[in-house]
């Protein structure tokens, strides 16, 4: 069963700090991670997606991958009360015919 | 740019009726996706359709199928309803073209309620 995992939260952290949200997948075939954010009662839309170990920054948000460890972690810097939102990491299994699979979802809150 | 479009927005249905949502992918794409999303849950990958078949399918029994049309748009259909069938629907383009896994944009949804 392949398995992609995140804390639930939610994740607290006051307006202007460094958001860090985490996630974990079982398939070590996996090849291309997302990061999707989800406001309440939205779809959710896109914010990065990475394919490399490393990292890979776009504006405030840095995606970090380590394939050795099946680690994704999103860090979402000088965080702003419209950052609060549910951030769900996404994993294709499969290849380029892949499905995605997604984690529960961390909610993040950002205090004024 | 259109990006991609879902029918109804909302639906109420009674259990075992029959239900069809409708999605149009994003300019330029030709595989649609559909996943379910509980309450508090992550999306759960339903099927997926390219070329007018279905080229993968999750965990779901076949009380759901699909169908792609040759413009690329695609319908999501649910038989005999069931309670646990409430859920917002997802609809998500991509194009199969980059040899990547290809990166997938949702739609708004169709939220379902099955009474």
């Amino acid at each position: 069963q392949k398995e992609v995992e995140q804390n639930s939260g939610p994740l607290s952290v006051p307006e202007g700090a460094i958001a860090s949200l985490n996630c974990t997948y079982s398939d070590r075939g996996s090849q291309s991670f997302f990061w999707y954010r989800q406001y309440s009662g939205k779809s959710p839309e896109l914010i990065m997606s990475i394919y490399s170990n490393g990292d890979k920054e776009d504006g405030r948000f840095t995606a970090q991958l380590n394939k050795a460890s099946q680690y994704v972690s999103l860090l979402i810097r000088d965080s702003q009360p419209s950052d609060s939102a549910t951030y769900l990491c996404a994993v294709n299994v499969g290849g380029s015919q892949g499905n995605l699979i997604f984690g529960k979802g961390t909610k993040l809150s950002v205090k004024p | 740019d259109a990006g991609v479009t879902q029918s109804p927005t909302h639906l109420i249905k009674t259990r075992g009726q029959q239900v069809t949502l409708r999605c149009s992918p994003k300019s330029g794409h030709d595989t649609v996706s559909w996943y379910q999303q509980a309450l508090g849950q992550g999306p759960q990958f339903i099927f997926q359709y390219y070329e007018e078949e279905e080229r993968q399918r999750g965990n779901f029994p076949d009380r759901f199928s699909g169908h792609q049309f040759p413009n690329y748009s695609s319908e999501l259909n649910v038989n005999a309803l069931l309670l646990g069938d409430s859920a917002l629907y997802l609809c998500a383009s991509s194009f199969k073209g980059t040899g990547m896994g290809e990166t997938q944009y949702f739609g708004p949804g169709t939220r379902l309620l099955v009474l």
